[in-house]
C-alpha cells in the first residue's frame, strides 16, 4: 500500500534561513508525489508534485522539492523562509481506494517560522 | 484547475442531531472525495462520490453515518449523523484538478470545521 512518512511533527527556523521539511514514501511503481499547505481556518492549497522529469520540482511561493528515489524521499525546502511561511505542511502521494486514485497523507508537519 | 465551493465554513452542533455539508464545482467532474481531518490529526478519506451510483466507502466508515449524495457532476453533500463529540473535525471535499487525471493534482474545498457538544 501506498504511504507517505513525516518524521518531524515541528519544525522551527529562524527567517531568512533555509528551511527542509521532510518526507519519505513507500509505493509500489513509479510515485505520484504533492506537498500541501494549510493555513489556520483554510482548506488544503497546491504547493508543487513530482511525477516525472527533472529531480528538483519548483512550485509556489518560491517553494522547491527535491524527488530522491534512492533515498525514496521528497524533502520540501526554500531557500529564505518567510514567517508568513507559517503554516501546516502535508506531503501526499497517489493511492489507490476501492479502484479509484486520490491522495492519501502524512500526518503533517507543522513549521514555525521566527522574526 | 477546478474551483470548489464549500459550505458551511463552521458549525457547532448538539450531539444527536445532523449536520449536511455542500461542496459545489464550477466544472462538471466525475469523482468527488471526502475527507476528514481530526483535531491535530492528517486528512483521511472517507468516501468517493460518483454520480449516478452509490459513494464508495473507506474502511470504518458507513452509509448510515456518512449519507453521501452526487445528483450531478457538480455538487455533492455529505451529512454527518446522530453527532457524538467524537465526530469533532474538520471535512472537505476534493475533486482531480484536471479531467486528465491525478498528475495536475486535486483541489480541496476550504473545510468545514464541525464541532459537536
Amino acid at each position: 500500500a501506498q504511504s507517505v512518512a513525516q518524521p518531524e511533527d515541528q519544525v522551527n527556523v529562524a527567517e531568512g534561513n533555509p528551511l527542509t521539511v521532510k518526507c519519505t514514501y513507500s509505493v509500489s511503481g513509479n510515485p505520484y508525489l504533492f506537498w500541501y499547505v494549510q493555513y489556520p481556518n483554510r482548506g488544503l492549497q497546491f504547493l508543487l508534485k513530482y511525477i516525472t522529469g527533472d529531480n528538483l520540482v519548483k512550485g509556489s511561493y518560491g517553494f522547491e522539492a527535491e524527488f530522491n528515489k534512492s533515498q525514496t524521499s521528497f524533502h520540501l525546502k526554500k531557500p529564505s523562509a518567510l514567517v508568513s511561511d507559517s503554516a501546516l505542511y502535508f506531503c501526499a502521494v497517489r493511492a489507490w481506494f476501492s479502484g479509484y486514485s486520490t491522495l492519501t497523507f502524512g500526518k503533517g508537519t507543522m513549521l514555525l517560522v521566527s522574526p | 484547475s477546478a474551483v470548489i465551493s464549500q459550505k458551511p465554513s463552521r458549525d457547532i452542533c448538539q450531539r444527536g442531531t445532523s449536520l449536511t455539508i455542500q461542496c459545489q464545482v464550477d466544472s462538471q467532474v466525475t469523482m468527488m472525495f471526502w475527507y476528514r481531518q481530526q483535531p491535530g490529526q492528517s486528512l483521511t478519506l472517507i468516501a468517493t462520490a460518483n454520480q449516478g451510483s452509490e459513494a464508495t466507502y473507506e474502511s470504518g466508515f458507513v452509509i448510515d453515518k456518512f449519507p453521501i449524495s452526487r445528483p450531478n457532476l457538480t455538487f455533492s453533500t455529505l451529512t454527518v449523523s446522530n453527532m457524538s463529540p467524537e465526530d469533532s473535525s474538520i471535512y472537505l471535499c476534493s475533486v482531480p484538478g484536471s479531467r486528465t487525471g491525478v498528475g495536475d493534482g486535486y483541489t480541496f474545498g476550504s473545510g468545514t470545521r464541525l464541532t459537536v457538544v
